[in-house]
């Protein structure tokens, strides 16, 4: 069966430092990854997506994701925070077969210090 | 400009009561989802389509239809509303196939009483 497990329910960090939001996905197909961020009161944006392209991602607001097949990970990361970035980061794996079901994670609140 | 439209954006109900969540998109997506978003559970899927007269169940449909009868419109409709049901309901479309993300409305807030 199709999971996603974010590893951490909140994540702080200083602005100007690294952000790393852990994801692990099982699939018993060649998966699609996404990453989603919302902010407060607000609906998902696509941050970035892994579709068997390069493994290496670059999404917008400067996020990028590394898949990395042998340890069924898709974390996110950033090198330098920014207040802005302060928001909840879904991780989503697509389920291949047939339907092409999405499955969320239950999400990472992100909380960026000044 | 080009997206998804949720109406209303905030509702209350007594409970019981039917209501209908009406979800609009203008990017010529054959697929559709709706969602709810509940604290520490991520998304679920309630119902989904795969184009013009076609719907079928997510993980969680009790209590919800939906219908497609064109690409743009698919609302979701509330049969009687529990207080369970209380959540932040989300549409989005996309493009048929695994490598295109969701466009995702800016979601209704409802709550039942």
């Amino acid at each position: 069966a199709q999971s996603v497990t974010q590893l951490d329910s909140h994540v702080s960090v200083s602005e100007g430092t690294p952000v790393l939001l852990r994801c692990n996905y099982s699939s018993s197909y060649s998966p699609s990854l996404f990453w989603y961020v919302q902010h407060p009161n607000k609906g998902l944006q696509l941050l970035l997506k892994y579709t068997s392209a390069a493994t290496l991602v670059k999404g917008i607001n400067g996020f990028e994701a590394e898949f990395k097949k042998s340890e069924t990970s898709f974390h996110l990361t950033k090198p330098s925070a920014h207040m802005s970035d302060a928001a909840e980061y879904f991780c989503v794996v697509s389920v291949t077969s047939g339907t092409y079901k999405y499955i969320f994670g239950t999400g990472t609140r992100l909380k960026v210090l000044a | 400009n080009a997206g998804v439209t949720q109406t209303p954006k905030f509702q209350v109900l007594k409970t019981g009561q039917s209501m209908t969540l009406q979800c609009a998109q203008d990017m010529n997506h054959e697929y559709m989802s709706w969602y709810r978003q509940d604290p520490g559970m991520g998304l679920r899927l309630i119902h989904y389509s795969v184009g013009a007269g076609i719907t079928d169940q997510g993980e969680v449909p009790n209590g919800y239809n939906v219908s497609r009868s064109t690409t743009e419109d698919f609302p979701l409709r509330l049969l009687s509303a529990a207080p369970s049901q209380t959540s932040v309901y989300f549409c989005a479309s996309r493009p048929t196939g695994t490598n295109y993300g969701y466009t995702f409305g800016s979601g209704t807030r409802l709550t039942v009483v």
